[in-house]
C-alpha cells in the first residue's frame, strides 16, 4: 500500500524558534497533500491544503505567516512553524492523496509528529 | 472546522462484545470514511462507503450510511483488546480538493 512519512517523529523547540516538518509520499506522486492539527484527546483539524507548485490553502483561522507551508515537488511537502509558542504544541499530520486513476481516491495519512514547544 | 459529530465519545466493552459507533454530518458528501487511530500513532484507513451505498463490510467491520438523516455508523463485532483505540468518521465535501473533515471521534475501550 502507498507509504507516506514524517521527519521528525517528535521535536522540542524553545519559544520564538522555527520548526520544519517534513511530509513524504514514498512510493506514489501526490499532487495534493493535506496539513492536520490534533491536540490531545480530540480530533483532527485541516490546517490547509497543499498542491504541488501552487500556494497553500488555509483553513478559516489558521494564520499563513505562522504555517508556512511548501509543496515543492510531487512527493514532498514541509510545514514550517514560525515563531514557535507554547500553544502551538501538538501532533501534526499530513496526508497525501494519489495524483493518478480517478473517482473517490484515499488520502494516506503520515505517522504524525509530535511537537513540543517549551 | 469540523464537519460532524460522533457519539459516544467514549465506550467501555468487554472482549467478545460488539461496539457501535455513530457519526452525524451536516452536508453533502461525495462519501465517507472511518478511521482508527492508536494513541499517539497516525491514522489507520479502516473503509470508505460512498454516498450512493447504504451498506459495506469488512471483515469484522460494518458500516452503514443513511444520506437521508446525514449519518453514518461503524459496528465492530467480536471486539478484542486490540481494538482499543479512537475511531474517527471524515466525509470527504462535494467540490473542491476531496478535502477530508473529521468528526470529534469515539474513544473505545475494549476490556479483556
Amino acid at each position: 500500500g502507498a507509504v507516506v512519512s514524517q521527519h521528525p517523529s517528535w521535536v522540542i523547540c524553545k519559544s520564538g524558534t522555527s520548526v520544519k516538518i517534513e511530509c513524504r509520499s514514498l512510493d506514489f506522486q501526490a499532487t495534493t497533500m493535506f496539513w492536520y492539527r490534533q491536540f490531545p484527546k480530540q480530533s483532527l483539524m485541516l490546517m490547509a491544503t497543499s498542491n504541488e507548485g501552487s500556494k497553500a490553502t488555509y483553513e478559516q483561522g489558521v494564520e499563513k505567516d505562522k504555517f508556512l507551508i511548501n509543496h515543492a515537488s510531487l512527493t514532498l511537502s514541509t510545514l514550517t512553524v514560525t515563531s514557535a509558542h507554547p500553544e502551538d504544541s501538538s501532533f501534526y499530520i499530513c496526508s497525501a492523496r494519489d495524483g493518478t486513476g480517478a473517482g473517490n481516491r484515499e488520502q494516506y495519512f503520515g505517522p504524525g509528529t509530535r511537537l513540543t514547544v517549551t | 472546522s469540523q464537519q460532524g459529530e460522533e457519539d459516544p465519545q467514549a465506550l467501555s466493552i468487554q472482549e467478545g462484545e460488539n461496539a457501535t459507533m455513530n457519526c452525524s454530518y451536516k452536508t453533502s458528501i461525495n462519501n465517507l470514511q472511518w478511521y482508527r487511530q492508536n494513541s499517539g500513532r497516525g491514522l489507520v484507513h479502516l473503509i470508505l462507503i460512498r454516498s450512493n451505498e447504504r451498506e459495506k463490510h469488512s471483515g469484522r467491520l460494518r458500516v452503514t450510511l443513511d444520506t437521508s438523516k446525514k449519518s453514518s455508523s461503524l459496528l465492530i463485532t467480536a471486539s478484542r483488546a486490540a481494538d482499543t483505540a479512537s475511531y474517527f468518521c471524515a466525509t470527504v465535501l462535494s467540490g473542491g480538493y476531496n478535502k477530508l473533515i473529521f468528526g470529534a471521534g469515539t474513544r473505545l475501550a475494549v476490556h479483556p
